[in-house]
């Protein structure tokens, strides 16, 4: 699986956008973009996942660039249950593990 | 909507002794695993299962540690004789099938293992 990088921290004011970039440059061409959350020591709570194109759920927007070398995932009105450790991570679909890095600590302030 | 659950929540126990953490997977998911976290460090992968057998284990998961689907439902990791270094948050984690985008690993909310 394709090695993944974010930016160590973020903040958010609530009610804004929130947007956590992910770099994966060395992503293959069967590996999807997965985001996952970790809100204090909860179990990580799957968000949204993509393979070239766009997407977006109840929960988020992920924009994959055309080249899938990065990914924007878009909490578009953060609150403050939104405050957690965002998981970027580049998953084969054949792949049995999810390897986890140390993601990104989104802070939303009031 | 379906979820993964674990029990207990919270386990205490003594250094040498033997815990087994529970999981409920989601029903009609095929592929199960184990993840742990020690407190303030990443989350980890242990184990994962299909089919009745290991499909993949990592370094950690030495001769200590073992999973069993002992019925339809259940999921359990037993830890045989524990250490201090095994007081972490153990995660279950469970997903359909693999291939396309349903291969999504759902996880439960954690047991919080406590060695003393």
């Amino acid at each position: 699986d394709a090695k993944t990088t974010q930016p160590p921290s973020m903040d958010c004011a609530e009610g804004r956008a929130a947007n956590l970039p992910c770099n994966h440059s060395t992503i293959s061409g069967n590996e999807y973009v997965y985001w996952y959350r970790q809100i204090h020591s909860q179990g990580p709570q799957y968000i949204i996942h993509g393979l070239k194109n766009n997407e977006t759920n109840e929960m988020a927007s992920l924009i994959i660039t055309e080249d899938r070398k990065s990914s924007t995932l878009i909490l578009p009105h953060a609150t403050l249950r939104d405050t957690a450790v965002y998981y970027c991570i580049a998953l084969n679909t054949g792949g049995f593990k999810t390897i986890f890095g140390a993601g990104t600590r989104l802070f939303v302030k009031a | 909507e379906p979820e993964v659950t674990q029990t207990p929540s919270h386990q205490v126990t003594q250094m040498g002794q033997e815990v087994i953490l529970r999981c409920v997977p989601i029903s009609n998911h095929l592929y199960f695993y184990w993840y742990r976290q020690i407190l303030g460090q990443k989350v980890e992968f242990l184990v994962s299962f299909y089919n009745n057998e290991i499909s993949e284990k990592s370094e950690i998961f030495d001769d200590q540690f073992s999973v069993e689907r002992p019925d339809g439902s259940n999921f359990t990791l037993k830890i045989r004789s524990t250490k201090l270094e095994d007081s972490a948050m153990y995660f279950c984690a469970s997903k359909k099938l693999a291939g396309a985008s349903t291969d999504t690993q759902y996880f439960g909310p954690g047991t919080r293992l406590t060695v003393l």
